[in-house]
């Protein structure tokens, strides 16, 4: 079956500071991967998608970034934070229509 | 441009009633459509799902109709239980371009707490 990873569970980070989140899964081959915000009372917003190895596109202009170095990780980065970073961030992995599945997800806080 | 809208933030309901979530769409293109139920400090979990080419799709206490005409969907919760109270979202895909991602738009949640 597969599973999806996301660490850490919660991060305090201050302005200015780097991030680094990584997210892995597991028994699947290909899959596509998401990275998801979910920002105090607002829904989830679609930050990043991959369909392959080095295919990153962005859907909307921030200060995040994202990588997939290898085929079942994703990982999102900033190198500086800003407050309006703060956040539950969401890692997902889906393959056709089905949806996506998510992880635990990230509690950011930028202090 | 919000593409899927759930109106209410909140619902609260009687254990043993029927719940109902409303979601609305603005995107024709939308082929997928599908539930996610989000517990705090969690990721979503999926519920259930339909395609434009059906109206229905029902799965134990939990069924989803979808009025393409209208481009309004709900899920039905009956009978509703204490530990169904969470945040439910909607979301919908659309198969891009290159026909190799299905990306999700969501809607910004209904809090549904059901008293027992």
């Amino acid at each position: 079956s597969q599973t999806i990873h996301q660490w850490p569970a919660t991060l305090v980070q201050p302005v200015g500071s780097p991030l680094s989140l990584e997210c892995t899964v597991e028994g699947t081959s290909n899959p596509n991967l998401y990275w998801y915000r979910q920002a105090a009372g607002r829904g989830l917003q679609l930050l990043f998608y991959s369909v392959g190895i080095g295919q990153i596109s962005s859907e909307v202009p921030q200060n995040l970034s994202a990588s997939r170095p290898q085929d079942r990780q994703f990982i999102l980065s900033s190198k500086k934070l800003l407050l309006s970073d703060s956040g539950f961030y969401l890692c997902a992995w889906g393959r056709g229509p089905g949806g996506a599945f998510f992880g635990q997800g990230t509690r950011l806080t930028v202090v | 441009d919000q593409q899927v809208k759930q109106n209410s933030p909140s619902l609260s309901v009687q254990e043993g009633r029927i719940s109902i979530l409303n979601c609305d769409y603005t995107n024709s293109m939308f082929d997928y459509f599908l539930w996610y139920k989000k517990y705090p400090a969690e990721g979503p979990t999926f519920l259930i799902s339909i395609s434009s080419i059906k109206d229905k799709n029902e799965d134990g206490r939990f069924t989803v109709f979808l009025n393409k005409s209208a481009k309004h969907l709900s899920l039905h919760i009956v009978p509703s239980q204490p530990g169904d109270s969470a945040v439910y979202f909607c979301a919908a895909s659309a198969q891009n371009s290159g026909g190799s991602n299905y990306k999700l738009t969501f809607g910004k949640g209904t809090l549904l707490t059901v008293n027992p």
